[in-house]
Protein backbone atom coordinates (compact mmCIF):
# COMPACT_ATOMS: atom_id res chain seq x y z
CA UNK A 1 0.00 0.00 0.00
CA UNK A 2 1.72 3.67 -1.20
CA UNK A 3 0.56 5.65 1.23
CA UNK A 4 2.30 9.29 -0.77
CA UNK A 5 1.65 9.11 -3.92
CA UNK A 6 3.84 11.55 -6.03
CA UNK A 7 2.84 12.86 -9.78
CA UNK A 8 4.15 13.30 -12.15
CA UNK A 9 6.77 10.53 -12.87
CA UNK A 10 8.74 12.65 -14.80
CA UNK A 11 8.58 17.18 -15.89
CA UNK A 12 10.22 19.00 -18.60
CA UNK A 13 10.21 22.97 -17.91
CA UNK A 14 11.87 25.60 -19.98
CA UNK A 15 14.18 27.42 -18.17
CA UNK A 16 12.59 30.64 -16.42
CA UNK A 17 9.28 28.23 -16.33
CA UNK A 18 7.16 26.97 -12.85
CA UNK A 19 7.56 23.55 -12.12
CA UNK A 20 4.96 21.78 -10.34
CA UNK A 21 5.25 18.55 -8.22
CA UNK A 22 2.54 16.82 -6.24
CA UNK A 23 1.87 14.64 -4.08
CA UNK A 24 -1.15 13.15 -1.92
CA UNK A 25 -1.44 11.34 1.10
CA UNK A 26 -3.72 8.63 3.30
CA UNK A 27 -2.53 8.79 6.82
CA UNK A 28 -4.19 11.54 8.73
CA UNK A 29 -1.85 11.12 11.18
CA UNK A 30 0.98 12.79 9.24
CA UNK A 31 2.15 15.80 10.34
CA UNK A 32 5.44 16.51 8.96
CA UNK A 33 5.85 16.73 5.25
CA UNK A 34 9.65 17.03 3.71
CA UNK A 35 10.52 17.26 0.28
CA UNK A 36 14.58 16.18 -0.80
CA UNK A 37 16.35 16.93 -4.16
CA UNK A 38 18.19 14.54 -5.31
CA UNK A 39 21.11 14.77 -7.75
CA UNK A 40 22.53 11.98 -10.33
CA UNK A 41 24.94 9.87 -8.19
CA UNK A 42 24.56 11.50 -4.55
CA UNK A 43 21.95 11.15 -1.49
CA UNK A 44 18.66 12.67 -1.34
CA UNK A 45 19.28 16.12 0.64
CA UNK A 46 15.98 17.84 2.18
CA UNK A 47 15.36 20.86 0.36
CA UNK A 48 11.75 22.10 2.64
CA UNK A 49 9.16 20.90 4.70
CA UNK A 50 5.93 22.25 5.89
CA UNK A 51 3.90 21.07 9.03
CA UNK A 52 -0.23 21.19 8.46
CA UNK A 53 -0.62 24.05 10.59
CA UNK A 54 0.37 26.60 7.44
CA UNK A 55 -1.11 26.56 4.36
CA UNK A 56 2.27 27.67 2.17
CA UNK A 57 5.49 27.93 2.80
CA UNK A 58 8.33 29.65 0.70
CA UNK A 59 11.87 29.36 0.97
CA UNK A 60 13.58 31.52 -1.95
CA UNK A 61 12.18 30.17 -5.44
CA UNK A 62 10.59 27.00 -3.87
CA UNK A 63 7.29 26.93 -2.21
CA UNK A 64 4.89 24.24 -0.67
CA UNK A 65 1.39 24.31 -0.79
CA UNK A 66 -0.31 22.33 1.45
CA UNK A 67 -4.04 21.40 1.41
CA UNK A 68 -5.24 19.39 4.81
CA UNK A 69 -9.05 18.96 3.41
CA UNK A 70 -7.72 17.39 0.56
CA UNK A 71 -4.41 15.62 2.03
CA UNK A 72 -2.22 17.21 -0.80
CA UNK A 73 0.96 18.95 -0.74
CA UNK A 74 2.74 20.03 -3.94
CA UNK A 75 5.99 21.94 -4.69
CA UNK A 76 6.58 25.07 -6.99
CA UNK A 77 9.64 25.81 -8.25
CA UNK A 78 9.47 29.55 -9.66
CA UNK A 79 11.87 30.62 -12.59
CA UNK A 80 13.28 27.03 -13.03
CA UNK A 81 16.73 26.98 -14.00
CA UNK A 82 18.85 24.39 -15.58
CA UNK A 83 20.85 23.94 -12.23
CA UNK A 84 17.03 22.33 -10.92
CA UNK A 85 17.22 19.75 -12.57
CA UNK A 86 17.47 16.65 -10.46
CA UNK A 87 15.31 13.84 -9.02
CA UNK A 88 12.54 14.97 -6.12
CA UNK A 89 10.67 13.50 -3.43
CA UNK A 90 8.25 14.05 -1.18
CA UNK A 91 7.71 12.52 2.00
CA UNK A 92 5.66 12.51 4.95
CA UNK A 93 5.51 11.33 9.03
CA UNK A 94 3.86 10.97 12.47
CA UNK A 95 6.16 12.73 14.24
CA UNK A 96 4.93 12.06 16.99
CA UNK A 97 4.72 8.41 16.39
CA UNK A 98 7.14 5.69 18.33
CA UNK A 99 8.89 5.03 14.58
CA UNK A 100 10.23 8.01 13.42
CA UNK A 101 9.54 6.48 9.20
CA UNK A 102 9.69 8.63 6.11
CA UNK A 103 7.36 7.54 3.70
CA UNK A 104 8.77 8.74 -0.10
CA UNK A 105 6.85 9.35 -2.59
CA UNK A 106 8.31 7.31 -5.67
CA UNK A 107 9.83 10.87 -7.25
CA UNK A 108 9.54 13.19 -9.89
CA UNK A 109 12.32 13.39 -12.47
CA UNK A 110 12.88 17.10 -13.25
CA UNK A 111 14.50 18.33 -16.78
CA UNK A 112 14.78 21.73 -16.72
CA UNK A 113 16.19 22.64 -20.78
CA UNK A 114 18.26 25.67 -21.40
CA UNK B 1 33.05 16.93 7.76
CA UNK B 2 30.23 15.95 10.07
CA UNK B 3 28.26 13.53 8.54
CA UNK B 4 26.78 10.35 7.04
CA UNK B 5 29.46 8.00 5.49
CA UNK B 6 28.83 4.96 3.67
CA UNK B 7 31.33 2.40 2.27
CA UNK B 8 31.91 1.25 -0.28
CA UNK B 9 30.51 3.26 -2.83
CA UNK B 10 30.71 0.45 -5.47
CA UNK B 11 30.38 -3.24 -5.21
CA UNK B 12 29.41 -6.01 -7.70
CA UNK B 13 28.80 -9.48 -6.13
CA UNK B 14 28.45 -13.12 -7.41
CA UNK B 15 25.37 -14.94 -6.77
CA UNK B 16 25.14 -16.22 -3.27
CA UNK B 17 28.09 -14.18 -1.73
CA UNK B 18 27.75 -12.00 1.33
CA UNK B 19 28.97 -8.92 2.24
CA UNK B 20 28.46 -5.87 4.78
CA UNK B 21 27.52 -2.55 3.68
CA UNK B 22 28.99 0.32 6.28
CA UNK B 23 27.16 3.25 7.11
CA UNK B 24 28.75 5.62 10.09
CA UNK B 25 27.59 9.08 11.08
CA UNK B 26 29.06 11.59 13.77
CA UNK B 27 26.06 13.95 14.28
CA UNK B 28 24.79 11.59 17.16
CA UNK B 29 21.55 11.04 15.41
CA UNK B 30 19.37 8.25 17.43
CA UNK B 31 17.66 7.43 14.57
CA UNK B 32 19.10 5.46 11.57
CA UNK B 33 17.96 3.73 8.49
CA UNK B 34 18.34 2.01 5.28
CA UNK B 35 17.10 2.65 2.25
CA UNK B 36 17.72 0.91 -1.56
CA UNK B 37 16.55 2.89 -4.15
CA UNK B 38 15.28 1.41 -7.63
CA UNK B 39 14.21 3.21 -10.81
CA UNK B 40 10.42 3.76 -10.65
CA UNK B 41 10.24 2.50 -7.01
CA UNK B 42 11.27 5.44 -5.13
CA UNK B 43 12.84 4.68 -1.72
CA UNK B 44 12.31 1.93 0.13
CA UNK B 45 12.73 1.24 3.41
CA UNK B 46 14.60 -1.53 4.65
CA UNK B 47 15.32 -1.66 8.38
CA UNK B 48 15.79 0.86 11.04
CA UNK B 49 16.59 1.76 14.44
CA UNK B 50 15.82 4.27 16.88
CA UNK B 51 18.85 3.86 19.28
CA UNK B 52 21.99 1.38 20.24
CA UNK B 53 20.85 -2.28 20.58
CA UNK B 54 17.11 -1.19 18.77
CA UNK B 55 16.24 -2.32 15.46
CA UNK B 56 13.61 -3.04 13.33
CA UNK B 57 12.47 -4.04 10.03
CA UNK B 58 11.21 -1.62 7.30
CA UNK B 59 8.93 -2.23 3.89
CA UNK B 60 11.57 -4.72 2.58
CA UNK B 61 13.65 -6.41 5.17
CA UNK B 62 14.17 -10.01 3.26
CA UNK B 63 17.01 -11.16 2.73
CA UNK B 64 18.95 -8.03 4.81
CA UNK B 65 20.44 -8.07 8.60
CA UNK B 66 21.22 -5.32 10.63
CA UNK B 67 22.85 -4.59 14.41
CA UNK B 68 23.51 -1.49 15.90
CA UNK B 69 26.08 -2.28 18.65
CA UNK B 70 26.80 1.56 19.01
CA UNK B 71 25.12 5.11 18.09
CA UNK B 72 27.77 5.97 15.19
CA UNK B 73 27.82 2.64 13.30
CA UNK B 74 24.48 1.19 11.64
CA UNK B 75 26.21 -1.89 9.20
CA UNK B 76 23.44 -3.52 6.76
CA UNK B 77 24.72 -7.30 5.83
CA UNK B 78 23.64 -9.19 2.70
CA UNK B 79 23.94 -12.90 3.75
CA UNK B 80 23.10 -14.44 0.62
CA UNK B 81 23.27 -12.26 -2.25
CA UNK B 82 20.58 -12.48 -5.11
CA UNK B 83 20.24 -10.34 -8.36
CA UNK B 84 16.81 -8.58 -7.02
CA UNK B 85 19.19 -7.37 -4.59
CA UNK B 86 21.10 -5.08 -7.21
CA UNK B 87 20.60 -1.56 -6.49
CA UNK B 88 21.51 1.68 -4.65
CA UNK B 89 21.68 1.48 -1.25
CA UNK B 90 21.23 4.65 1.07
CA UNK B 91 22.12 5.30 4.69
CA UNK B 92 20.02 7.79 6.55
CA UNK B 93 20.01 9.10 9.81
CA UNK B 94 18.55 11.99 12.25
CA UNK B 95 17.29 13.02 15.70
CA UNK B 96 14.69 11.47 17.13
CA UNK B 97 13.46 14.39 19.61
CA UNK B 98 11.73 16.46 17.13
CA UNK B 99 11.61 13.42 14.74
CA UNK B 100 11.12 14.55 11.29
CA UNK B 101 13.01 17.49 11.17
CA UNK B 102 14.69 15.60 8.27
CA UNK B 103 16.70 13.11 7.06
CA UNK B 104 21.00 13.58 6.45
CA UNK B 105 21.33 10.56 3.82
CA UNK B 106 25.31 9.00 2.59
CA UNK B 107 25.93 9.40 -0.70
CA UNK B 108 24.95 5.40 -1.59
CA UNK B 109 26.19 2.17 -2.54
CA UNK B 110 26.01 1.26 -5.79
CA UNK B 111 25.49 -2.39 -5.65
CA UNK B 112 25.16 -5.05 -8.64
CA UNK B 113 24.36 -9.22 -8.13
CA UNK B 114 25.40 -10.88 -11.27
Amino acid sequence: QQQVKQSPQSLIVQKGGISIINCAYENTAFDYFPWYQQFPGKGPALLIAIRPDVSEKKEGRFTISFNKSAKQFSLHIMDSQPGDSATYFCAATNSGGSNYKLTFGKGTLLTVNP
Amino acid sequence: NAGVTQTPKFQVLKTGQSMTLQCAQDMNHEYMSWYRQDPGMGLRLIHYSVGAGITDQGEVPNGYNVSRSTTEDFPLRLLSAAPSQTSVYFCASSYVVGAGYGYTFGSGTRLTVV
